[in-house]
């Protein structure tokens, strides 16, 4: 099947320090979301991203969809300890709209946690 | 409001059981989900419906029964599980039949936590 590539796997952050993460494909997407995951609870969208080069914004946090449309990355500024758990991206392959709502492709997560 | 409520929180069953597992979303959205989540891992998609018809099913034992009343609600009945399919089991919502181009953006519930014994 499609896979996403996530990285990194994880890190460990320090308060105040910014964070970034991305996600590569070798498809082509048609839309790409972030989500955050707390343990034992269901992922929270963060941001959808639907154009090429579109770069949104939520808070302090702010992500891309690549020109190339196959990657996008997500950047958290001044990390607070509430930003800790895994962080999923998720795209929708292109012409997969339609009937095929079902295909939407996830990476293998960025877990953040905090550094001792 | 962008909330997807499910029912129960926690469900702990023998392998002889039958449970269900409930969502519900006032979203107005058209299309509902089940997903399967273990440990560490992403979800993985199990059921997809749309209008109230199921329109994916990825290859799920049959030991696992969808059901969608109506545009609000959707179940998943349980029987004779099996220990290994313990896991988180989320429920999502989305708009249907977006223009081309267009993508869509699903909206996870807290999830049901099962453990079969």
């Amino acid at each position: 099947g499609q896979q996403l590539n996530q990285s990194p796997q994880s890190m460990f952050i320090q308060e105040g320090e910014d964070v970034s993460m991305n996600c590569t494909s070798s498809s082509i997407f048609n839309t790409w979301l972030w989500y955050k995951q707390d343990p034992g609870e269901g992922p929270v969208l963060l941001i959808a991203l639907y154009k090429a080069g579109e770069l949104t914004s939520n808070g302090r946090l702010t992500a891309q969809f690549g020109i190339t449309r196959k990657d996008s990355f997500l950047n958290i500024s001044a990390s607070i300890p509430s930003d800790v758990g895994i962080y999923f991206c998720a795209g929708q392959l292109r012409g997969s709209y339609g009937g095929s709502q079902g295909n939407l492709i996830f990476g293998k997560g960025t877990k953040l946690s905090v550094k001792p | 409001d962008t909330e997807v409520t499910q029912t129960p929180k926690h469900l702990v069953m023998g392998m002889t059981n039958k449970k269900s597992l409930k969502c519900e979303q006032h979203m107005g959205h058209r299309a509902m989900y089940w997903y399967k989540q273990k440990a560490k891992k992403p979800p993985e998609l199990m059921f997809v419906y749309s209008y109230e018809k199921l329109s994916i099913n990825e290859s799920v034992p049959s030991r696992f029964s969808p059901e969608c009343p109506n545009s609000s609600l959707l179940n998943l009945h349980l029987h004779a599980l099996q220990p290994e399919d313990s896991a988180l089991y989320l429920c999502a919502s989305s708009q249907v039949l977006l223009p081309p181009g267009q993508g869509y953006e699903q909206y996870f519930g807290p999830g049901t936590r099962l453990t079969v014994t």
